[in-house]
């Protein structure tokens, strides 16, 4: 079957650096893609990775690592409004999103 | 209005009840998805249409019907549901055909079975 693990919850402090984890495990790879969820709002898309690398976007990047079925999300100089999840999504070969639980980061001052 | 929208954000229904719920897309994409999103668990695509036709229903119970009465209104009428049907419903939107289909995300209608 199709999986996608994330962690289910993590904590960092204001100004600090998180780095989420994505392991996944699907039938075909057309992507993989980071989405921010603030409760009781939308996702909105956050990064895209297709090739193997880091791509950076301002205070967040994202890695990927093709043969390694794995990326991660890094954050950086957090801030409060960064409290969100964080989902993690793999278009598999039938150009679908397979989607992770969430990852919900807390910040703390 | 830009985006996707919603309606209603939140919907209290019982089990006997028939209800509608409507997502519109002003981004002039060509496909859309309705997905359930129930605490702590993966989204689940419920339903995919392109071009107004729909491509995909993951055995989704009968009691959820869909209607895409053209490519930017997508409608989940809702009848005879139950209790563990509670949950966010989301619509989405993308561009549709081939690889990077970016969804773009409504807010989301809040449906409380009872």
């Amino acid at each position: 079957g199709q999986n996608i693990d994330q962690p289910t919850e993590m904590t960092a402090t204001e100004g600090a650096i998180v780095q989420i984890n994505c392991t996944y495990q699907t039938s075909g790879f057309n992507g993989l893609f980071w989405y921010q969820q603030h409760a009781g709002e939308a996702p909105t898309f956050l990064s895209y990775n297709v090739l193997d690398g880091l791509e950076e976007k301002g205070r967040f990047s994202s890695f990927l690592s093709r043969s390694k079925g794995y990326s991660y999300l890094l954050l950086k100089e957090l801030q409060m409004k960064d409290s969100a999840s964080y989902l993690c999504a793999v278009m598999d070969s039938n150009y679908q999103l397979i989607w992770g639980a969430g990852t919900k980061l807390i910040i703390k001052p | 209005e830009t985006g996707v929208t919603q309606t209603p954000r939140h919907l209290v229904m019982g089990m006997t009840n028939k209800k509608s719920l409507k997502c519109e897309q002003h981004l002039g994409h060509n496909a859309m998805y309705w997905y359930k999103q129930s605490a702590k668990k993966p989204l689940e695509l419920m339903f995919v249409y392109s071009l107004e036709e729909r491509v995909e229903n993951n055995s989704v119970p009968s009691r959820f019907s869909p209607e895409c009465p053209n490519s930017s209104h997508l409608f989940l009428h809702l009848h005879t549901l139950q209790p563990e049907d509670s949950a966010l419903y989301l619509c989405a939107s993308s561009q549709g055909g081939g690889d990077y289909n970016e969804q773009f995300f409504g807010p989301g209608t809040r449906l409380t079975v009872l």
